[in-house]
């Protein structure tokens, strides 16, 4: 049973560049998230999901876009990189009956 | 004011000890609440969820003051393993699973 998957581990993109972060769970949640967390600090809800079409902003949603087209994949979309937007990336997937979170191993994103 | 508010520590403990700690959390219409245990630049895990009626889960005890709106966390007999940042979380209720987390608590157990 793999949880949640992220794909890539590690990347470095150049300023005004785009890329979409992978995210994968085979546990059959309805709910998915996508979390920044920047060094030193706590974790800020990007985007999140409650079921396949349906997607809604979290806290901090610019600069980012999401679709959800099927329950197991989640894709983050990053159009126009900014050094601000350097961090680590964390895609969750959640129970909906428990509301716990399982996350994935996160990608490291530097853009320069 | 934060939803969920935690002593950022860190907690320096020798091993074989006992520490404990709070967080607080400001929304009463909060539901559900976790501790997840985060290392030094990996996913946060899930730890333990908090029962109204307090939960112990082997060396960990968690209980839940909803009256004063507070959540501890106590580790007995600490092993160098258990060095990490404990995150407190809270879900709200009608909020789609979405949760607050603190910004967690470093504790560090010391040989």
């Amino acid at each position: 049973n793999a949880g949640v998957t992220q794909t890539p581990k590690f990347r470095i993109l150049k300023i005004g560049q785009s890329m979409t972060l992978q995210c994968t769970q085979d546990m059959n949640h309805n709910y998915m998230y996508w979390y920044r967390q920047d060094p030193g600090m706590g974790l800020k809800l990007i985007y999140y999901s409650v079921g396949a079409g349906i997607t809604d902003k979290g806290e901090v949603p610019n600069g980012y876009n999401v679709s959800r087209s099927t329950t197991e994949d989640f894709p983050l979309r990053l159009e126009l990189a900014a050094p601000s937007q350097t961090s680590v990336y964390f895609c969750a997937s959640g129970d909906r009956e428990s509301y716990e979170q399982y996350f994935g191993p996160g990608t490291r994103l530097t853009v320069t | 004011r934060k939803e969920v508010e935690q002593d950022p520590g860190p907690f320096n403990v020798p091993e074989g000890a006992t520490v404990a700690f709070n967080c607080t959390y400001s929304n009463s219409a909060s539901q559900s609440f976790f501790w997840y245990r985060q290392d030094c630049r990996k996913e946060p895990k899930l730890l333990m969820s908090v029962y109204s009626s307090g939960n112990e889960d082997g060396r960990f005890t968690a209980q839940l003051n909803r009256a004063s709106q507070y959540i501890s966390l106590l580790i007995r007999d600490s092993k160098l393993s258990d060095s990490a940042t404990y995150l407190c979380v809270v879900n709200i209720r009608d909020s789609w699973g979405k949760l607050q987390f603190g910004a967690g608590t470093q504790v560090v157990v010391t040989p």
